[in-house]
């Protein structure tokens, strides 16, 4: 089973500020076939469904604000809120689609102003 | 417009039933995959498995595996999620999401069904 991990489990962060969140994977999510990292991010508001923000571990969904990137590849990723915004308090979660069919969730990271 | 439309919150009673709902519509139901994730209450996402509609090709995780079944019937778009005999450890909210392998992730999630098991 792929573990995987996410630091720090809270952040706060004044407004306007860079946030970053870090995700690790147990083994790599690299497939060598496609050069793809099979790793997505959520975000997750209170009272409300997750999010998808970023898949293949740095593409931006349609819609999502670019302030939202993601980089990494094979075991690290990260997360990064270039210019927090009251409304991107949240949990983020990241999770890997590299291994069928427990495709794990990292257990979140919670988003506050400081 | 794609949807995911989930059947209301249920309150229940340990050892009885229930079947839960997610029904798709805005897109060819039998072409993607939909999952099934459980939020107990205050804590993370945890994935419980997937279904293929267009064959019912079915996959669990294996915390879940024999304590759920998933399942789809392609002809209304709608796949389901349901227990045998629950207990109160499956209090949560449940959501059904579209697993589109081409961004590989879930691109469309239901609202969440409730579901309280209490004596």
């Amino acid at each position: 089973d792929i573990v995987m991990t996410q630091s720090p489990d809270s952040l706060a962060v004044s407004l306007g500020e860079r946030a970053t969140i870090n995700c690790k994977s147990s083994q790599s999510v690299l497939y060598s076939s496609n050069n793809k990292n099979y790793l997505a991010w959520y975000q997750q508001k209170p009272g409300q469904p997750p999010k998808l923000l970023i898949y293949w571990a740095s593409t931006r969904e349609s819609g999502v604000p670019d302030r939202f990137s993601g980089s990494g590849s094979g075991t690290d990723f990260t997360l990064t809120i270039s210019s927090l915004q009251a409304e991107d308090v949240a949990v983020y979660y990241c999770q890997q689609y590299y291994s069928t069919p427990q495709f794990t969730f990292g257990p979140g990271t919670k988003v506050d102003i400081k | 417009e794609v949807q995911l439309v989930q059947s209301g919150a249920e309150v229940k009673k340990p050892g009885e039933s229930l079947k839960i709902s997610c029904k798709g519509s805005g897109y060819s139901f039998t072409s993607y995959w939909i999952g099934w994730v459980r939020q107990m209450p205050g804590k993370g996402l945890e994935w419980m498995g997937i279904i293929y509609p267009g064959d019912s090709d079915t996959r669990y995780s294996p915390s879940f595996q024999g304590q759920v079944t998933i399942s789809a019937d392609k002809s209304i778009s709608t796949a389901y999620l349901q227990w045998s005999s629950l207990k109160a450890s499956d209090t949560a909210m449940y959501y059904c999401v579209r697993h589109n392998i081409a961004v590989a992730g879930g691109d469309y999630w239901g609202q969440g069904t409730l579901v309280t098991v209490s004596s």
